[in-house]
């Protein structure tokens, strides 16, 4: 089965503070994303990656940066944390052929910024 | 961009009763339509999906029906179960390898039994 692992179930930051938020895939997907859930909104991507070093700006990429060093690793870096990122924090990923678009979410972060 | 809206956003059915969620997008290049089921607590897994040279597909209890004259998409769930409670999303893209899929806000289906 398809793992993909994000770092922290829960986090809690203050606002101002730089917050990485890890992701780690176990099944060689070439592309990786990260959303952002909230109630009412459904699922917005932030920023999407399909290859190492590769990075491709979503919809709400604002106040957001990314890092793809490692083809199974995808970061979501929040340069200086405000309290309106507080949310879900969704990673994702997937085969790039095309009769591969399954998405394979993580489990989630809860991100609380005070 | 493609912009995809849900409707409704809330539905409660009685056990056993049929349940319909409708999406739309904006986007005529789109050609991939999935599902989605998010369970409380849970991650989004996907449940079906239907590419633009189909016009629908079943699995068991659920289907998903398309118009790609009227940017249309359905998802039909009949024989409701209470374990059908969840959140459904429904999202769209165009199966290029470097695009992305772009989800709509979210319908909260609750069975009740």
């Amino acid at each position: 089965d398809v793992k993909v692992t994000q770092s922290s179930r829960y986090l809690v930051k203050r606002t101002g503070e730089k917050v990485f938020l890890e992701c780690v895939q176990d099944m060689d997907h070439e592309n990786m994303f990260w959303y952002r859930q909230d109630p009412g909104l459904g699922l917005r991507l932030i920023y999407f990656s399909y290859d190492v070093k590769m990075k491709e700006k979503g919809d709400i990429p604002e106040g957001y940066s990314v890092s793809r060093e490692k083809k199974e690793r995808f970061s979501l870096i929040l340069e200086s944390a405000s309290t309106n990122q507080t949310s879900m924090y969704l990673c994702a990923s997937s085969f790039q052929g095309k009769a591969n678009e399954k998405l394979f979410f993580g489990s989630g972060t809860q991100l609380s910024v005070l | 961009g493609e912009n995809v809206e849900q409707h409704p956003s809330t539905l409660s059915v009685q056990e056993g009763d049929s349940a319909v969620i409708k999406c739309t997008y904006s986007d005529s290049a789109s050609n991939y339509f999935p599902w989605y089921k998010q369970e409380l607590g849970k991650r989004p897994q996907l449940i079906i999906d239907i590419r633009s040279n189909v016009g629908e597909k079943k699995d068991q209890r659920i289907a998903v029906t398309l118009n790609k004259t009227a940017k249309h998409f359905s998802l039909h769930i009949t024989e409701t179960q209470p374990e059908d409670s969840a959140v459904y999303f429904c999202a769209a893209s165009r199966r290029d390898p470097y695009d992305k899929v772009i989800f709509g806000p979210g319908t909260s289906l609750s069975v009740i039994p």
